[in-house]
């Protein structure tokens, strides 16, 4: 069975502009969860996505979106990026109970 | 509030010891699923154990080994016979049934020494 897949793997922007990160989850997981890993603020629960529904959200700014479609591969979008938005951005992959948490290999988002 | 506290922040040993890795762990729900993950310098979490809050029994994988006591609110990770492939930084996380999210320590860096 194939992991969790997240593209880009690195991406570098600037103050202001907007990023759009890709997770697809295992085969046959309809849960997705994003996390924000910093090296001062550690690693954060952003938000998870149920049958293309937010379920849960943690206590990100509105900058912070996501979506997930209907093969439940997910988005995540951060506009007006910010110096401190740069972060290792993690997704993870659930079955329906969401409890399963597998891991992709992360988007390094450096912001400039 | 949920917590993890992982009060090690860095653990240094020389190859075939045994370490064990603290986590603490607060939460007011009875039903709950504690983590461990490893992340080596890659970035990826790899994931190790998960047991939820009912199950207190001990589990050995391999070298490894996990001790979960509700009474103290500890679920601790031993690694016997360490390896230098196991650097890494460990993680302990806590989620509840309800929210789905995990919270995690800080973790705690391991070096080993050849």
């Amino acid at each position: 069975k194939a992991g969790v897949t997240q593209t880009p793997r690195y991406l570098i922007k600037t103050r202001g502009q907007q990023v759009t990160l890709s997770c697809s989850p295992i085969s046959g997981h309809r849960s997705v969860s994003w996390y924000q890993q910093t090296p001062g603020q550690g690693l954060q629960f952003l938000f998870e996505y149920f049958s293309e529904t937010q379920r849960n959200k943690g206590n990100f700014p509105g900058r912070f979106s996501g979506r997930q479609f209907s093969n439940s591969r997910s988005e995540m979008n951060v506009s007006t990026l910010e110096l401190g938005d740069s972060a290792l951005y993690l997704c993870a992959s659930g079955g329906d109970r969401g409890i399963e948490q597998f891991f992709g290999p992360g988007t390094r988002l450096t912001v400039l | 509030a949920q917590k993890v506290t992982q009060a090690q922040t860095e653990i240094s040993v020389v190859e075939k010891e045994d370490v064990t890795l603290d986590c603490v762990y607060e939460t007011r729900d009875t039903t709950y699923y504690l983590f461990w993950y490893k992340q080596p310098p890659s970035g990826e979490l790899v994931f190790l154990i998960r047991r939820n809050s009912f199950d207190e029994q001990n589990e050995i994988s391999g070298r490894y080994s996990w001790n979960f006591q509700k009474s103290t609110s500890s679920f601790n990770f031993t690694i016997t016979a360490s390896q230098v492939v196991d650097s890494a930084v460990y993680f302990c996380a806590l989620m509840d049934t309800g929210r789905r999210a995990l919270t995690f320590g800080s973790g705690t860096r391991l070096q080993v020494q050849p």
